[in-house]
């Protein structure tokens, strides 16, 4: 069975900062691994997705890599904001579902 | 593209009565969509699966009869929570994909709470 575990739960860190968010998983036969952003009491806005071919993926200041065989991925955040706190979930998609992790709280403090 | 609406945003209702949610995909097809619950911190749990034109697969747990789920067409898809109890309050998120390789679209998001 699929578990998805993002180390840390929860992060705080100063205006600025470089950043990165872990994310493994214990099945590698996904199809994608998919990157989300979830502000208080919305839905999921996806940040990046990436292809089970492909190694990594970047959008501004987000780059969002993938080791497939050792079962992990990597959201790297450039120059945190205020606006960048939310809580970032990572998701696998295998057997037509997507997998969530638990999700890491971030807080950028200004 | 591949923009999912999800209505209401939230809604309050008396115990006992019942609550329907729609989840329309506005600029494409979706022959399938997914309804997930999440708890205040906790992540997103997937309840079922919506297929278009035929029977909902539901996940371990997940009460068909109180959770009921329909998919009459290509694009919209609704999850009518049944005898609805205060235990049932919960942030309930619909997703779906456009066909190829494209990642998945959420709704919103609708705030059910069950006084």
């Amino acid at each position: 069975k699929q578990e998805v575990t993002q180390i840390p739960a929860a992060l705080s860190v100063p205006e600025g900062e470089n950043l990165v968010l872990n994310c493994s998983f214990t099945d590698s036969a996904i199809y994608n691994l998919q990157w989300f952003r979830q502000d208080p009491g919305k839905g999921l806005t996806s940040l990046l997705l990436i292809q089970s071919s492909q190694r990594e993926q970047t959008s501004g200041r987000l780059n969002a890599s993938l080791d497939k065989s050792s079962g992990r991925s990597t959201l790297y955040i450039a120059a945190s904001q205020p606006g960048d706190s939310a809580t970032y979930l990572c998701a696998v998609s295998q057997g037509g579902k997507l997998i969530f992790g638990q999700g890491t709280e971030l807080s950028v403090k200004p | 593209g591949a923009v999912v609406s999800q209505h209401p945003s939230w809604v309050i209702c008396k115990s006992g009565t019942s609550v329907k949610i729609e989840c329309r995909s506005l600029d494409f097809q979706a022959t399938t969509m997914f309804w997930y619950r999440q708890f205040p911190k906790q992540s997103l749990m997937l309840m079922a699966t919506s297929n278009e034109g035929s029977k909902a697969t539901y996940e371990q747990g997940v009460e068909k009869d109180k959770f009921l789920i329909n998919h009459a067409s290509l694009t919209l898809s609704t999850l009518t929570v049944t005898s609805a109890h205060p235990e049932d309050s919960s942030f309930y998120i619909c997703s779906a994909s456009p066909q190829g390789p494209y990642g998945y679209t959420f709704g919103s998001g609708t705030r059910l709470t069950v006084v």
